[in-house]
This record gives C-alpha cells, sequence and structure tokens, in this order.
C-alpha cells in the first residue's frame, strides 16, 4: 500500500540552525500539508500546499518557516532558525481527492532543539 | 473561536465489546469531517470520514454518526480489539480551509 515517507525519524539539532524535513508523499497526490504535534497535545496545521504554491498557512507557520517541492516527488519543510518551542513531531500529509480530504499521514520527524 | 473537542480523554472497553468515541465541534460551516488513530509513536492513519450531507457512514467495523443538530460525531467501533487501542482523534474542515484536529481519546482495551 503505497504511503507517505519521512526522513529523517529524528533530528536534534542547535537553537539557532537551520534544519530541512524532508517528505516524499503518495505518489498520484496533488495536495500536500505539514501539521505538526508538540507532545500531548493536539495535531496542529502548519501549511498546505497545492500547484507548486502554499494555499493556506497557519499562526505557526511564520517567516522562519518555508515549504518547497524542488522535484517531482519530494515535499521538504525548512526552518531557518530554530528555537527552543519549535521541538515537536512534524507530520507531512497528501491527498488526492481534494484539499483537507481524506489525508494519509507519515509516521513524522521528531525534532528536537537543545 | 471555532473548535474540535472531545468529552471524554479516556475510555476502557473490554475486548469484544463496542466503543463509542465522542467528539463536539463549535464551527457551524464545517462540512468535513475525519475520524484518525494514532498508535504510540506513529503518524495518523485514516480512518473513516463523512460529509455533511450525511448522517452515518460504515466501514469495515466502524460507523461514524454525524448530528449537525447538536454538532457532535461519534466514532462506533464494533467488537474491539487489543489492536484498537490508540489515542483517537475527530478532525473538521470548513470555512476554516484547513483541517483543525480535536484533542483526542485515549482508547484502552482490557483483555
Amino acid at each position: 500500500e503505497p504511503e507517505v515517507t519521512q526522513t529523517p525519524s529524528h533530528q536534534v539539532t542547535q537553537m539557532g540552525q537551520e534544519v530541512i524535513l524532508r517528505c516524499v508523499p503518495i505518489s498520484n497526490h496533488l495536495y500536500f500539508y505539514w501539521y505538526r504535534q508538540i507532545l500531548g497535545q493536539k495535531v496542529e496545521f502548519l501549511v498546505s500546499f497545492y500547484n507548486n504554491e502554499i494555499s493556506e498557512k497557519s499562526e505557526i507557520f511564520d517567516d522562519q518557516f518555508s515549504v518547497e517541492r524542488p522535484d517531482g516527488s519530494n515535499f521538504t519543510l525548512k526552518i531557518r532558525s530554530t528555537k527552543l518551542e519549535d521541538s515537536a513531531m512534524y507530520f507531512c500529509a497528501s491527498s488526492k481527492q481534494g484539499m483537507n480530504e481524506k489525508l494519509f499521514f507519515g509516521s513524522g520527524t521528531q525534532l528536537s532543539v537543545l | 473561536g471555532e473548535s474540535v473537542g472531545l468529552h471524554l480523554p479516556t475510555l476502557s472497553v473490554q475486548e469484544g465489546d463496542n466503543s463509542i468515541i465522542n467528539c463536539a465541534y463549535s464551527n457551524s460551516a464545517s462540512d468535513y469531517f475525519i475520524w484518525y488513530k494514532q498508535e504510540s509513536g506513529k503518524g495518523p492513519q485514516f480512518i473513516i470520514d463523512i460529509r455533511s450531507n450525511m448522517d452515518k457512514r460504515q466501514g469495515q467495523r466502524v460507523t461514524v454518526l454525524l448530528n449537525k443538530t447538536v454538532k457532535h460525531l461519534s466514532l462506533q467501533i464494533a467488537a474491539t480489539q487489543p489492536g484498537d487501542s490508540a489515542v483517537y482523534f475527530c478532525a473538521e474542515s470548513g470555512s476554516a480551509r484547513q483541517l483543525t484536529f480535536g484533542s483526542g481519546t485515549q482508547l484502552t482495551v482490557l483483555p
């Protein structure tokens, strides 16, 4: 069964460093998303992406965050200068039938900012 | 503000019994709802979805009920199995143009 894959599974970084989280969405999906989940809390929306541009973004997704689809298979989330409060599990998701419909999630990247 | 919330943070059921997990939402413009299952250390796994023009939808061992009058959503799991133990989230989308998750219910299946 096709699945969303994310790398790395764990990322440890120093505060102020840049990180890039990588995702390979399901191949025939057109809509892509990043969510995050701080330990014990809700899954929070960060950004949605369609047709090579951001469709929607949350207040969390400030100027330190960016997304890119550099080729036909990868979808990346970059955090330019990480802060302690960026520590969370970051989930990539993709969907086929419509924006915000039937999202399939990857297993996540656990980001720890020290 | 808009929110999606769950009535109970934890639910314990005996193996073989049916489980009912509830969810309340406040945005009357929400028109699409999804239930996700999240096991420890994994991403949310799609279970079932329902649009606001329906009030019931069935899948394999699962049923979602939608009551738009009281803004309530429930997930029923028939013959609950140990593998069903997980956190269950409801999520909704509508005018907010994003999928908004509730806070989750921990389902524990007792032997």
